[in-house]
């Protein structure tokens, strides 16, 4: 099954701004809403965008998403050290019949 | 408060079996559909299984399918995960995961199983 391309790593010093790619296919992102996931070291993944660019109660506005045809991506403005996470992206996947997610990316704050 | 807690994973050689449960409080659990999602250590989230609210629905990424079947138990507030004939590319953190009402989206999350399969 098709998997969402992300790169592996990404990484800013503190007050920066990161942005993360996520790339699928007309099945997923192209036709679907994205979301995004943070997963805390060593806990559960909570959802963080959803519908391409809301943001859950609770989450800061310094985290925004954006979608584009087939590529969505997650961008974090003044960069802090409890940001540092693995990202997910995520769609529903017409040919899977469920949810198809990213590779995911490991955010480094240096 | 939504909380998810899953149980019932374990070690089990190739070719065993294993009964995930997951029960859920602080939401009206009927109305919602239900998944198990995986995540093999190091490695990046899977999604296995979903459930629909209706009860009519089930649906299975295909390296499951004939090996793993979803249940729910809405009186008891219970989703379940059947695993048999496991394999160790299975060995995974086993998660819940309520839908969030949009195809795709997962809102809440147990903290997760672990299930290892090996000899």
């Amino acid at each position: 099954h098709s998997v969402l391309t992300q790169p592996p790593s990404a990484s800013a010093t503190p007050g920066q701004r990161v942005t993360i790619s996520c790339s699928g296919n007309s099945s997923n992102i192209g036709s679907n809403y994205v979301f995004w996931y943070q997963q805390l070291p060593g806990t559960a993944p909570k959802l963080f965008i959803y519908k391409n660019n809301q943001r859950p109660s609770g989450v800061p506005d310094r985290f925004s998403g954006s979608k584009s045809g087939t590529s969505t991506s997650l961008a974090i403005s003044g960069l802090r050290s409890e940001d540092e996470a693995d990202y997910y992206c995520a769609a529903w996947d017409d040919s899977l019949g469920g949810p198809v997610f990213g590779t995911g990316t490991k955010v480094t704050v240096l | 408060e939504v909380q998810l807690v899953e149980s019932g994973g374990g070690l089990v050689k190739p070719g065993g079996s294993l009964r995930l449960t997951c029960t859920a409080s602080g939401f009206t659990f009927s109305i919602y559909n239900m998944n198990w999602v995986r995540q093999a250590p190091g490695k990046g989230l899977e999604w296995v299984s979903s459930f629909s609210s209706s009860s009519r629905y089930m649906y299975y990424v295909d390296s499951v399918k004939g090996r793993f079947t979803i249940s729910r138990d809405n009186a008891k507030n219970s989703l379940y995960l059947q695993m048999h004939s496991l394999r160790p590319e299975d060995t995974a953190v086993y998660y819940c995961a309520r839908g969030s009402g949009d195809p795709g989206g997962l809102d809440s999350w147990g903290q997760g199983t672990l299930v290892s399969v090996s000899s």
